[in-house]
């Protein structure tokens, strides 16, 4: 899965709680992405980071957020945990933005299979 | 706005037989199209792209996908399919100003021995 880990891989927690997800990436690669999948819905993206400390908005980032102090890590913590917030959620990364005969594929990580309850 | 549709929740095959996996995009100005796939419990693989060039683009595992920018379809295409293949397939759309991926809901393949 090409240098990503994502911690913790499952987690069960009760509403109302703080969670963090962390990703990790040994590639040096700028771009960071948070997805999360739930079925019918495809992968949506919640936020992403194009840099240490800049992060944008996602479609689905209301209930989330984000820190990049770091180029391999970025956290997505959710403040206070919903039940709508079980999901699967991936870390994905690219290495440039959008160019033509660029890499611009991204690379997920494994997922993180959160359940709140 | 940027959108994928994948009319095709699942694709059923039978092992050796062609497959076909439906994509047509939104978007404005030339999009890039990207094809993955997810096997259970792992994250998404990269298949192949088109971003400009060739309309047919060859990728990972034997597959390939032609861009039809008349009919906005980026078709991902197989001559002869394995049960290997089963999996979940997902198209996807950025537009050239922007660093977003938008994804398709997900095709899952099922090939049949």
């Amino acid at each position: 899965d090409a240098g990503i880990t994502q911690s913790p891989r499952h987690k069960v927690t009760e509403t109302g709680t703080p969670v963090t997800l962390r990703c990790h990436q040994t590639e040096n690669h700028r771009y960071m992405y948070w997805y999360r999948q739930d079925p019918g819905h495809g992968l949506r993206l919640i936020h992403y980071s194009y840099g240490v400390k800049d992060t944008d908005k996602g479609e689905v980032s209301d209930g989330y957020s984000v820190s990049r102090s770091k180029t391999e890590d970025f956290l997505l913590t959710l403040e206070s945990a919903t039940s709508s917030q079980t999901s699967v959620y991936f870390c994905a990364i690219s290495e440039v933005p959008p160019i033509a005969g660029g890499r611009n594929e991204q690379f997920f990580g494994p997922g993180t299979r959160l359940t709140v309850l | 706005a940027q959108s994928v549709a994948q009319p095709e929740d699942q694709v059923n095959v039978a092992e050796g037989n062609p497959l076909t996996v439906k994509c047509t995009y939104s978007v404005s100005g030339n999009p890039y199209l990207f094809w993955y796939v997810q096997y259970p419990n792992r994250g998404l693989q990269f298949l192949l792209k088109y971003i400009t060039g060739d309309n047919l683009v060859k990728g990972s595992y034997g597959f390939e996908a032609e861009f039809n920018k008349s009919q906005t379809s980026f078709h991902l295409k197989k001559p002869s399919a394995l049960v290997s293949d089963s999996a979940l397939y997902f198209c996807a759309v950025r537009a050239p100003d922007t660093d977003k991926l938008i994804f398709g809901t997900g095709t899952r393949l099922q090939v049949f021995p």
